[in-house]
């Protein structure tokens, strides 16, 4: 079945680091692919989101570009803040029953210190 | 605009219970979506409701099932608790023709003892 692999983290940066959180997938047809922010004690937040390859999402100085050859839609960010530090989830939309089922990442913590 | 909200937001039951979460769904939207986050984990599918019938579930068993009502608020029971139920229980909302973009209320964190 469909399924989403996401870097191990961890991952720890100063601000004004480059961030980079990989992501793949695995899919039949073609999804649409998602990076979802999740805050202590919160819900999700849809960051972006690219509904077919090439496209690129952006939001907040967050962009993903959808990589159909690679099928990944790896997250960057060129300047992180403190206020990034959360867990981010990748996820892709399955189309394959009824319904449409989000597929999420085991998700990466991001830690950004001053 | 008012997002999805969610209630209760935390929610004690010992095993064998039964339990039922509530979801607003966020205004427009008409199909909602149930997810269970386990510590540490991603997300997974229970199920997902349109029209007020079940369309699409995930690997739950049948002791999780849920509503729809006519306003499209929605809500989630769990019968016989277990141990394993304990976890953080999402809801999503999602406009007409855009069953992909789900939008997330903040969770009901249940606790079984």
């Amino acid at each position: 079945g469909d399924s989403v692999t996401q870097m191990e983290g961890p991952v720890t940066l100063s601000e004004e680091a480059f961030l980079t959180i990989n992501c793949t997938y695995t899919a039949t047809g073609y999804p649409s692919l998602f990076w979802y922010v999740q805050y202590p004690g919160e819900g999700l937040q849809l960051l972006l989101k690219a509904t077919k390859a090439d496209d690129k999402g952006s939001n907040k100085g967050f962009e993903a570009t959808y990589r159909k050859e690679t099928t990944s839609f790896h997250l960057e960010k060129g300047s992180v803040q403190v206020s990034d530090s959360a867990v981010y989830f990748c996820a892709l939309s399955d189309r394959s029953q009824a319904g449409t089922a989000l597929i999420f990442g085991k998700g990466t913590t991001l830690s950004v210190s001053s | 605009e008012t997002g999805v909200t969610q209630s209760p937001t935390h929610l004690i039951k010992t095993r064998g219970q039964q339990v039922t979460l509530r979801c607003s769904s966020q205004s427009g939207h008409n199909t909602v979506s149930w997810y269970q986050q386990a510590l540490g984990q991603g997300p997974q599918f229970i199920f997902q409701y349109y029209r007020e019938e079940e369309n699409g579930r995930g690997n739950f068993p049948p002791r999780f099932s849920g509503l729809q009502f006519p306003n499209y608020s929605s809500e989630l029971n769990v019968n016989a608790l277990e141990l394993d139920d304990s976890a953080l229980y999402l809801c999503a909302s999602s406009p007409p023709a855009g069953a992909d973009t789900q939008y997330f209320g903040p969770g009901t964190r249940l606790t079984v003892l």
